[in-house]
């Protein structure tokens, strides 16, 4: 059964980097189709999609944050990681990683069906 | 950007109650679109993918239906553990976004 784990800071200072690793177990990083996701979504609203990384590097971002966002990957470790930088109050947010359905038919399936349980990240002083 | 238009925002209704859940886009996102299901302090849950298609695992009182720009989730008879908020999510153009939530409601 595949598994993902969100690790990192749960208080970030303003102006700040945001970093978070999702470690994954049950299954390889490396799988090919599969795009891996960050989403995430502040106390009490709705979920925001961050970015997706590929096993070979390539990336999308949502426009919104892509001035401030970096996502990699190391398939050594089974791992891929977030990293936010210049934050405000208003990324405290639950940060989810998961992976997409991947490649399916003729296409790329972008719907996420395993999510890490989520961590709260804070921004304050 | 597409914007996805839950409605309504609350759903108050009973158990053994037929639920219908719409999404509406801000322009056509052709059949790709999928719902999800979260509970208070759980991650979201994959219920429905490219409109129609049931993920693993899911009961068959889920259902989808629409295309273009109106969709529709239907549960076919509540179960005390539907009672959650339900987000759609577009895949047809980038960024990927959700849609703001329906809350179903016990009520």
């Amino acid at each position: 059964q595949l598994q993902l784990q969100e690790s990192g800071p749960g208080l970030v200072k303003p102006s700040e980097t945001l970093s978070l690793t999702c470690t994954v177990s049950g299954g390889s990083i490396s799988s090919s189709h599969y795009y891996w996701g960050w989403i995430r979504q502040p106390p009490g609203k709705g979920l925001e999609w961050i970015g997706n990384i590929y096993y070979g590097g390539s990336t999308y971002y949502n426009p919104s944050l892509k001035s401030r966002v970096t996502i990699s990957v190391d398939t050594s470790k089974n791992q891929f990681s977030l990293k936010l930088n210049s934050v405000t109050a208003a990324d405290t947010a639950v940060y989810y990683c998961a992976k997409d359905r991947g490649y399916s038919g003729d296409d790329y399936q972008y719907y996420f069906d395993y999510w890490g349980q989520g961590t709260l990240v804070a921004v304050s002083s | 950007e597409i914007v996805l238009t839950q409605s309504p925002a609350t759903l108050s209704l009973s158990p053994g109650e037929r639920a219908t859940l719409s999404c509406r886009a801000s322009q056509s996102v052709s059949s790709y679109l999928a719902w999800y299901q979260q509970k208070p302090g759980q991650a979201p849950r994959l219920l429905i993918y490219d409109t129609s298609h049931r993920a693993t695992g899911i009961p068959a009182r889920f259902s989808g239906s629409g295309s273009g720009t109106d969709f529709t989730l239907t549960i076919s008879s509540l179960e005390p553990e539907d009672f959650a908020v339900y987000y759609c999510q577009q895949r047809n153009y980038w960024p990927l976004t959700f849609g703001g939530g329906t809350k179903v409601e016990i009520k």
